[in-house]
């Protein structure tokens, strides 16, 4: 079945620095979206990408709908001690599945550089 | 305020026991989840519902089944013959194309 892989599996920021990372699949995409999970908590919606191409914002995020239809990418710019967390992509199957249902990636988890 | 409400937050049961986790929702979806999350580990769904009084199973259905009355309510009952019960549950309903969250229950089972 369709599959998608989360590029970094985790990595460790520094106040400040800028943040990037990906979600790559085999098989093509009409939907990316992109989740944050606080510890202990539900996944949050940070943006939802409908067009290949698409360039979206939401404050320091930016996330982008690769134009292949194969990949996505969120950056994180100027990135504080509140953005650790687990980022999630997700996106609906396009093997006939029902609607609203979603495949997801293992996640990237962004923890603060000791 | 709409959204999505799962409780308790932290749940103890004894080995053996069945035990009903809660989730309602108030945005008015048709559509329910019900995932199972492990430490390090990423979603794995358990059932669905697309409608009310109609539910599919996940990919890890096995010890678990579920409810759907109302469109509001979809009850996941964790049964005796989940073999490894403990694990943090999320609850999500959507539109078309989004999945929105509730909170999550941690269940640790003694």
């Amino acid at each position: 079945g369709q599959q998608l892989n989360q590029s970094p599996q985790s990595m460790f920021i520094q106040e400040g620095e800028d943040v990037s990372m990906n979600c790559t699949s085999s098989s093509i995409f009409n939907t990316w979206l992109w989740y944050k999970q606080d510890p202990g908590e539900g996944p949050v919606l940070l943006i939802a990408l409908y067009k290949a191409g698409e360039l979206t914002s939401n404050g320091r995020l930016t996330a982008q709908f690769g134009i292949t239809r194969k990949d996505s990418f969120l950056n994180i710019s100027a990135s504080i001690p509140s953005d650790v967390g687990i980022y999630f992509c997700a996106g609906p199957p396009n093997y006939g599945g029902s609607q609203g249902n979603l495949i997801f990636g293992k996640g990237t988890k962004l923890s603060v550089k000791p | 305020d709409g959204g999505i409400t799962q409780s308790p937050k932290y749940l103890f049961r004894k080995e053996g026991q069945n035990v009903t986790l809660s989730c309602e929702q108030n945005l008015n979806h048709d559509a329910m989840y019900w995932y199972r999350q492990d430490p390090g580990q990423g979603l794995r769904l358990i059932y669905y519902s697309q409608i009310v009084n109609d539910f599919q199973k996940g990919d890890i259905a096995e010890g678990y089944s579920v409810s759907r009355e109302k469109k509001e309510s979809f009850p996941l009952t964790v049964t005796s013959a989940q073999k490894n019960p403990t694990a943090f549950y999320l609850c999500a309903s959507s539109t078309i194309y989004e999945q929105f969250f509730g909170p999550g229950t941690r269940l640790t089972v003694l």
